[in-house]
């Protein structure tokens, strides 16, 4: 079975802090995603990478930066923390295309 | 901006029911995919649909991928107190990202 792990199920921060969510998959996925989930927004793209170095914006890439140096770990940055921010982040990979996406546990994020 | 129109929002039923769930577009899509979410975990992928028409069973839940690539429905037989948790369609096209419902909450009265 593909694992989809995240280095924290919570975390709490303060305004203004660099924040970094880490997501390693043991299944040597190409394509690695990072979501954001709010109540009544549902899961919207923040970034994704299809190989190692690569990335793409996705729907709401302001106010995060990601990393994938090695093909099993993708980490998303938040430069300066903000309250807005509060979410539930969520780590996905692929392995062909974009379709089937197996989710990590999610990291449920505060910034106070 | 979410363009999968998941129905009903919420149910709530006893359990031993049958459920049915459905999610339109006004879109085409090639590929249909159902998931779930337990409260707060990732969703886990239950089924994959990619041929209009195609019906697909994984245990009690089947899933249908409409014949005019517009829809997909989603059925539960028999539920049971597990079964709680949040359903989400999602949908695309070769090369494109998938595009997610805003999902069906089930919660099941024992």
């Amino acid at each position: 079975d593909v694992k989809v792990t995240q280095s924290s199920r919570y975390l709490v921060k303060r305004t203004g802090e660099k924040v970094f969510l880490e997501c390693v998959q043991d299944m040597d996925h190409e394509n690695m995603f990072w979501y954001r989930q709010d109540p009544g927004l549902g899961l919207r793209l923040i970034y994704f990478s299809y190989d190692v170095k690569m990335k793409e914006k996705g729907d709401i890439p302001e106010g995060y930066s990601v990393s994938r140096e090695k093909k099993e770990r993708f980490s998303l940055i938040l430069e300066s923390a903000s309250t807005n921010q509060t979410s539930m982040y969520l780590c996905a990979s692929s392995l062909g295309g974009y379709n089937e996406q197996f989710f990590g546990p999610g990291t449920r994020l505060t910034v106070l | 901006g979410q363009q999968l129109n998941q129905s009903p929002q919420s149910m709530f039923i006893q359990e031993g029911e049958d459920v049915s769930m459905n999610c339109t577009s006004s879109s085409i899509f090639n590929t249909w995919l159902w998931y779930k979410q337990d409260p707060g975990e990732g969703p886990v992928l239950l089924i994959a649909l990619y041929k209009a028409g195609e019906l697909t069973s994984n245990g009690r839940l089947t899933a249908q991928f409409g014949i005019t690539r517009k829809d997909s429905f989603l059925n539960i037989s028999a539920s049971i107190p597990s079964d709680v948790g949040i359903y989400f369609c999602a949908a695309a096209n070769a090369g494109n990202m998938l595009t997610f419902g805003g999902g069906t909450r089930l919660m099941v009265k024992p």
